[in-house]
């Protein structure tokens, strides 16, 4: 079966404010972990991707943490806007190998204005 | 360079009949990995195709099939359509395997 997995479900945060999703892997031999947001009527659109090499990478508002010895990885959106309000998946090594992703189960993320 | 492209956009569909659906890569991408999204389910791997061969697949059954061609355009095929397979049908392409765009799907309705 597939080894990501994604809390909680349902994010709420007032506009301005940072929310974080959190996802935890179990295949400690993964190296890549993207996120990818996703908006009514669209495709899941990458966001912002880190590899084990290194342990936070930034782009603007958004930010991704790895801890592999914790075997997780959060999304940090800092100063929340309505248009960041959507569905959020991380993704990580399916389990087995093989070299292909398994995505979490996403997170709604509502920024109430 | 434009985006990965799905058609049609929209299907709808009756038990019993089957459907093919179709996806262009970003140019120059090789691997293209089909998925199935449902409310309940999320986002569930269907098969990777890389190079017009079948590299990876998930745990769907074997009315569930796709292809790739030489110019790594691929199509996914359902045969014997179920009420179950109501989704949303996304295509991703990849230069590597690892990093994925993703197309804007296809919504399929069985009624």
């Amino acid at each position: 079966g597939e080894n990501v997995e994604q809390h909680p479900s349902t994010l709420s945060v007032q506009e301005g404010d940072s929310a974080v999703i959190k996802c935890t892997y179990s295949d400690s031999a993964s190296n890549y972990f993207p996120w990818y947001k996703q908006e009514l009527g669209k495709g899941p659109q990458l966001i912002i991707d880190i590899r084990s090499n290194v342990g936070e990478k930034k782009d603007q508002r958004i930010a991704v943490t790895l801890n592999k010895t914790a075997k997780h990885f959060s999304l940090h959106i800092t100063e929340t806007q309505p248009e960041d309000s959507a569905v959020y998946f991380c993704a990580g090594p399916a389990a087995g190998g093989n070299n292909r992703l398994a995505f979490g189960k996403g997170n709604q993320v509502v920024v109430i204005p | 360079k434009a985006g990965v492209t799905q058609t049609p956009r929209y299907l709808i569909k009756t038990r019993g009949q089957q459907v093919t659906l179709s996806c262009s890569p970003i140019s120059g991408h090789r691997s293209v990995s089909w998925y199935q999204q449902t409310p309940g389910q999320g986002l569930q791997f269907l098969f990777e195709y890389f190079s017009e061969t079948q590299r990876n697949k998930g745990n769907f059954p074997g009315r569930f099939s796709g292809r790739q061609f030489s110019n790594s355009r691929s199509e996914m095929n359902v045969s014997t359509l179920e009420l179950g397979d109501s989704a949303l049908y996304l295509c991703a392409s990849s230069l590597d395997g690892d990093t994925q765009y993703f197309g804007p799907g296809t919504r399929l309705t069985v009624l």
